[in-house]
């Protein structure tokens, strides 16, 4: 089954502590992305990634990290997490065929940081 | 400036009954993709329907179609003979090109609420 995965589906932890959120998608897809999703804003790209090795910031990357070692893994990684990063995290995935293909996304990832 | 607007917070409509919920959205790109996606109450983001900027009909997706005007900048998404399993909130969102690095730029979303 096509699919965009996501772990940990849930986490609470204190601030300060690292944190990785893994990602991981079976459709062979270039195009990879996080958002996070806050009551009253909406969802907003945190990173994004076209390919192997090609990264760049979206429109809230602070306080992120990524890394796109392999094609189908895209984790997001928080260094030193703190209260303001409680949300909820989406993972997207898609092709980049001109750039308008529909982003299929993952279950989410709701993070509280205490 | 918000690039996808949805002016309706809120919607109620009973079931077997058609809906229409609003977006309009604002970009100067010729080449750009338009998509609504449903989040029911568990979270998950699901893919409805797409709409390409040059497609010249009206996109339909089983009970899903969009109503694309765009010289209005409008892309309404209608669903048919509603159920109660469409009560969910949903997003209209719009895709650019590379300068945007390809986001999906979501409106605030429409909370719609199917009755018995």
């Amino acid at each position: 089954e096509a699919q965009v995965t996501q772990n940990p589906r849930y986490l609470i932890t204190v601030t300060g502590k690292k944190l990785t959120v893994t990602c991981s998608q079976n459709m062979n897809h270039e195009y990879m992305s996080w958002y996070r999703q806050d009551p009253g804003l909406g969802l907003r790209q945190i990173y994004y990634s076209m390919n192997v090795e090609v990264t760049d910031k979206g429109d809230v990357p602070e306080g992120y990290k990524v890394s796109r070692k392999e094609k189908r893994n895209f984790p997001l990684i928080l260094e030193s997490p703190s209260p303001n990063q409680t949300s909820l995290y989406f993972c997207a995935s898609s092709l980049l065929r001109e750039g308008h293909q529909p982003q299929h996304f993952g279950d989410g990832t709701r993070l509280s940081i205490l | 400036a918000q690039k996808i607007t949805q002016t309706q917070p809120g919607m109620f409509v009973q079931e077997k009954e058609a809906v229409t919920l609003d977006c309009t959205y604002d970009t100067s790109d010729q080449s750009y993709g338009l998509f609504w996606y449903k989040q029911p109450s568990s979270g998950e983001m699901i893919f409805l329907i797409y709409q390409g900027s040059y497609d010249e009909q009206n996109a339909t997706e089983g009970r899903y179609s969009l109503n694309f005007q765009k010289a209005r900048k409008s892309a309404n998404l209608v669903i048919s003979a509603s159920q109660l399993g469409d009560s969910a909130m949903y997003f209209c969102a719009m895709r650019e090109g590379h300068n945007s690095g390809y986001a999906l730029n979501f409106g605030k979303g429409t909370s719609l609420l199917v009755t018995p």
